[in-house]
C-alpha cells in the first residue's frame, strides 16, 4: 500500500542524547514535512523540503535537523539542543507544493526520560 | 502573512443534529483551504479542499464545507452527525504566494448518543 511511514511508532531519550525520528514514503511526492504537536495544540513546522538535497527551516528549527538525500526519506534528528523535546512529531508529504493536499504519517510519540 | 483561527475550542453537538466547525482565514494572495481530522493518537486525515470553483465542497465521509471570501471563511459541516465524528478537526490555508501551509489550533468536536 503507498503511504508514509513513521518509525518508530514510541522512543524514548536521556538527557543529552540525540535521537533519530525516520520517515519513508512510496507515494512519490516531491515536498516533505515535519510538524511537532503538543498534546492539546496545534501543528508547528519544524522543517520542509521541496526537492532532494534541500530544505528549509519552519517556525521552530531551533534544536532540530534534516536531511534529504533520497526523495521518499526525510529523517528528523532531535538533538540535545532541543530542550524540550517531549511530543508527537508527525511527518507529511505532498505531490509538489502548490496547492497540493499534504498527507500524514501516523505519528511518533518521543519522550524525554 | 498568513493566518487562520478557529475559534472554538470545543463543539458539543447530538448525534443526528447538523454540525459546524468554523475556521477563519487570512491571506495575501488568493487562499487553498483544507479540513483534516485526527483521531487520538493518529496522524491527521485529509477531509476536503477549496482550490477554486464551486464554493460548496463536498468531501469525505459526508462532510462539506463553505468557502465565503467576504467573511473569510471555510466552515466544515455535517447535516447528520454520528459518534464516530468525535475528534480533533484542523482547517489549514495556503496562500498562493506562501512556500508552506498554516494550521488552526485545532477544534474537539465531541458527538453524543
Amino acid at each position: 500500500d503507498g503511504g508514509i511511514t513513521q518509525s518508530p511508532k514510541y522512543l524514548f531519550r536521556k538527557e543529552g542524547q540525540n535521537v533519530t525520528l525516520s520517515c519513508e514514503q512510496n507515494l512519490n511526492h516531491d515536498a516533505m514535512y515535519w510538524y511537532r504537536q503538543d498534546p492539546g495544540q496545534g501543528l508547528r513546522l519544524i522543517y520542509y523540503s521541496q526537492i532532494v538535497n534541500d530544505f528549509q527551516k519552519g517556525d521552530i528549527a531551533e534544536g532540530y535537523s534534516v536531511s534529504r538525500e533520497k526523495k521518499e526519506s526525510f529523517p528528523l534528528t532531535v538533538t540535545s539542543a532541543q530542550k524540550n523535546p517531549t511530543a508527537f512529531y508527525l511527518c507529511a508529504s505532498s505531490l509538489g507544493v502548490l496547492p497540493n493536499t499534504i498527507y500524514f504519517g501516523e505519528g511518533s510519540w518521543l519522550t524525554v526520560v | 502573512a498568513q493566518s487562520v483561527a478557529q475559534p472554538e475550542d470545543q463543539v458539543n453537538v447530538a448525534e443526528g443534529n447538523p454540525l459546524t466547525v468554523k475556521c477563519t482565514y487570512s491571506v495575501s494572495g488568493n487562499p487553498y483551504l483544507f479540513w483534516y481530522v485526527q483521531y487520538p493518537n493518529r496522524g491527521l486525515q485529509f477531509l476536503l479542499k477549496y482550490i477554486t470553483g464551486d464554493n460548496l465542497v463536498k468531501g469525505s465521509y459526508g462532510f462539506e464545507a463553505e468557502f465565503n471570501k467576504s467573511q473569510t471563511s471555510f466552515h466544515l459541516k455535517k447535516p447528520s452527525a454520528l459518534v464516530s465524528d468525535s475528534a480533533l478537526y484542523f482547517c489549514a490555508v495556503r496562500d498562493t504566494n506562501a512556500g508552506k501551509s498554516t494550521f488552526g489550533d485545532g477544534t474537539t468536536l465531541t458527538v453524543k448518543p
